[in-house]
């Protein structure tokens, strides 16, 4: 298994100000992913992160407003930026592991509420 | 996207076999089916991946039919720590894509 860790667990912000969430994990993973997980809902995929490349952002996601930062084979950062309301979710990073990549393994996650 | 579906909830008594179903009917003959499950206020676990055969490990069961357009996933006793949303996911790509999963209740 992976050891993922997530900072900060929780956090309260203001609309309109942005967040940086950072995800560190045990060992060298070369796939990261960062997912949304609104209240009461599934997960929904963000983007995959890879190092030495631009984050690839899935359908209704932009990095102007989620923009990734993919510096080494351990760490991602995910900003979300100009925060609403809407924006309130838990955010949870991932990486894939093992043979060919075969489990996904989950860090437990940002608990983001803007007021 | 996600290509299962499967039924929003479900109970179990405890001690009982939970048996959750999932369709995957589009499913590809390359692509792997993979069940993880979330507590509350967790992040998802996974918990056992197949392809065409059946498979087994100290979780669970994983019973795929023989056309692979639907899998079943066995809790064998389940007990209230099995409480959870479980996802049932088909593979495409590098990337997992999460369905709406169903919410398991254990009952005392």
């Amino acid at each position: 298994s992976a050891v993922i860790s997530q900072k900060p667990s929780r956090d309260i912000c203001q609309r309109g100000t942005s967040l940086t969430i950072q995800c560190q994990v045990d060992s060298q993973v070369t796939m990261m992913f960062w997912y949304r997980q609104q209240p009461g809902q599934s997960l929904t995929l963000i983007a995959t992160a890879n190092q030495g490349s631009e984050a690839t952002y899935e359908s209704g996601f932009v990095i102007d407003k989620f923009p990734i930062s993919r510096p080494n084979l351990t760490f991602s950062t995910l900003t979300v930026s100009n925060m609403s309301p809407e924006d309130s979710s838990i955010y949870l990073c991932s990486v894939c592991r093992g043979f060919m990549n075969t489990e996904a393994f989950f860090g437990q996650g940002t608990r983001l509420t803007v007021v | 996207d996600a290509k299962t579906t499967q039924p929003p909830s479900m109970d179990c008594a405890e001690g009982r076999a939970a048996n959750l179903p999932c369709n995957h009917s589009t499913i590809s003959g390359n692509e792997y089916v993979y069940w993880y499950r979330q507590i509350h206020s967790q992040g998802p676990q996974y918990i056992i991946h197949g392809l065409k055969n059946n498979e087994t490990n100290e979780m669970a069961s994983l019973i795929i039919t023989e056309d692979r357009k639907s899998s079943t996933l066995i809790l064998p006793h389940a007990t209230l720590r099995d409480t959870a949303v479980y996802y049932c996911i088909v593979r495409t790509t590098d990337q997992f894509y999460f369905g709406t999963g169903t919410s398991l209740t254990v009952i005392p």
